[in-house]
């Protein structure tokens, strides 16, 4: 099983030029989130959805795109890249199947990226 | 809103030693899970361990236990005979009871364990 998926690993992006960071999970999770971590803090929610078609803003949205049309891909889009975005950025899934707290977070390997 | 506050930057431990990392919470929510997460140098996430609100027993996972005093709001990481492999990033999150939803993490605590 691979889990969640994240490419790619290492980005660095020029100020204004755009990219999608791509989430891929094999385990028929129904929420996906996105998540980003700047140095010595932590993880700060971007955006989440709880279904393919279903996306919802989390606390640091500004800057940032989702889709969801399947229930195994969840991309997240940067548009004009600002240094402010320079960050690692996780993407995670879960499940809402199963007693409380069986259904953790299962978060891919991290993508970090660098806007100069 | 939900907050987590984690107040120890950095913390320096002698092997083998029991070590607490503390966690205190904040949310009007009378349903709530807590969780704790590992980050070694290498980047993942890793969890730990789970309490949800009603449960009246403190969770155990392995060398792992979670002290969780409700009515003061802490959730403080039990980490029993310190390894050098627990030499990581530790981060407090809460979410929802269920466990499944979107979580709001601390700042963390850096453990170093010292051979």
């Amino acid at each position: 099983n691979a889990g969640v998926t994240q490419t790619p690993k290492f980005r660095i992006l020029k100020i204004g030029q755009s990219m999608t960071l791509q989430c891929t999970q094999d385990m028929n999770h129904n929420y996906m989130y996105w998540y980003r971590q700047d140095p010595g803090m932590g993880l700060k929610l971007i955006y989440y959805s709880v279904g393919a078609g279903i996306t919802d803003k989390g606390e640091v949205p500004n800057g940032y795109n989702v889709s969801r049309s399947t229930t195994e891909d969840f991309p997240l889009r940067l548009e004009l890249a600002a240094p402010s975005q320079t960050s690692v950025y996780f993407c995670a899934s879960s499940s809402t199947q199963g007693a409380p707290g069986a259904n953790v977070l299962t978060f891919g390997a991290g993508s970090r990226l660098t806007v100069l | 809103a939900q907050k987590i506050t984690q107040t120890q930057p950095g913390m320096f431990v002698q092997e083998k030693e029991a070590v607490t990392l503390d966690c205190t919470y904040d949310t009007s929510d009378q349903s709530y899970g807590l969780f704790w997460y590992k980050q070694p140098s290498s980047g993942e996430m890793i969890f730990l361990i789970y309490q949800g609100s009603y449960d009246e027993q403190n969770a155990t996972e392995g060398r792992y236990s979670l002290n969780f005093q409700k009515a003061r709001k802490s959730a403080n990481l039990v980490i029993s005979a310190s390894q050098l492999g627990d030499s990581a990033m530790y981060f407090c999150a809460m979410g929802s009871n269920f466990g499944n939803e979107k979580l709001t993490f601390g700042t963390g605590t850096r453990l170093t364990i010292i051979p």
